[in-house]
């Protein structure tokens, strides 16, 4: 059983900079993956910010930003706002099976 | 511009079924593939599979075969989620997902609250 691991909870000061990880039970995650990344805010569907590691949408804030760090994926937020506080996902591409990482809690105080 | 739209709450007894719906709108129904996503009440996000739009082959997740079936209506641009059986367990939001194209995550639904419960 694959499992991807992402830190349960972080907190973040207003303006500050925060990076999230994505582990893999398998060892080192890379490109091949294709990590993505979600926000999902209290009561609302997850949004899509990023994908194939470091990929924005159209519609990802400028402050978001993806990579790969340390053997994990990452996902950066520079210049954090009070709205982004939420829960976090990373999404990894196993063999043609998706998994999700059991996300993060960013507060923002 | 893109829209997926899902069908509303359900609330069902143990044994039964559900047929929840995906609408889509503003693309090619057919040039995209739709993922479906399951969160239990206060818990993270499980994949369930995904049904490729071109050809309505399904692929399942582990722990999603048997009694779940996705499904496609290429006349009306929509796509189906349908769980038999239904177990308190299957208590959960189901979302459907469109892809951007391989491996990119897009447009997510809002949502289909199913509750089991007798």
């Amino acid at each position: 059983q694959t499992v991807v691991t992402q830190e349960p909870s972080l907190t973040v000061s207003p303006g500050g900079t925060v990076t999230l990880t994505c582990a893999s039970s398998t060892g080192a995650v890379t490109s091949d993956y294709y990590p993505n990344w979600l926000q999902q805010k209290p009561g609302q569907a997850p949004t899509s910010l990023i994908y194939s590691t470091s990929d924005k949408h159209s519609w990802t804030p400028a402050r978001f930003s993806g990579s790969l760090l340390g053997g994990k994926a990452a996902l950066t937020l520079s210049g954090v706002q009070p709205e982004d506080e939420a829960e976090y996902y990373c999404l990894l591409l196993y063999g043609g099976a998706w998994v999700f990482g059991g996300g993060t809690k960013l507060t923002v105080l | 511009q893109v829209q997926v739209v899902q069908s509303g709450s359900e609330l069902k007894m143990p044994g039964a079924s559900v047929k929840v719906s995906c609408k889509a709108s503003g693309y090619t129904f057919t040039n995209y593939h739709i993922n479906w996503v399951r969160q239990a009440p206060g818990q993270g996000l499980e994949w369930m599979g995904w049904i490729n739009t071109n050809t309505g082959h399904p692929t399942y997740a582990q722990g999603f075969t048997g009694r779940f079936v996705f499904s496609l209506d290429t006349s009306v641009s929509t796509a189906y989620l349908q769980i038999s059986s239904l177990k308190a367990e299957d208590t959960a939001i189901y979302y459907c997902v469109r892809d951007l194209r391989g491996y990119v995550w897009g447009y997510w639904g809002q949502g289909s609250l199913v509750t089991v419960s007798s």
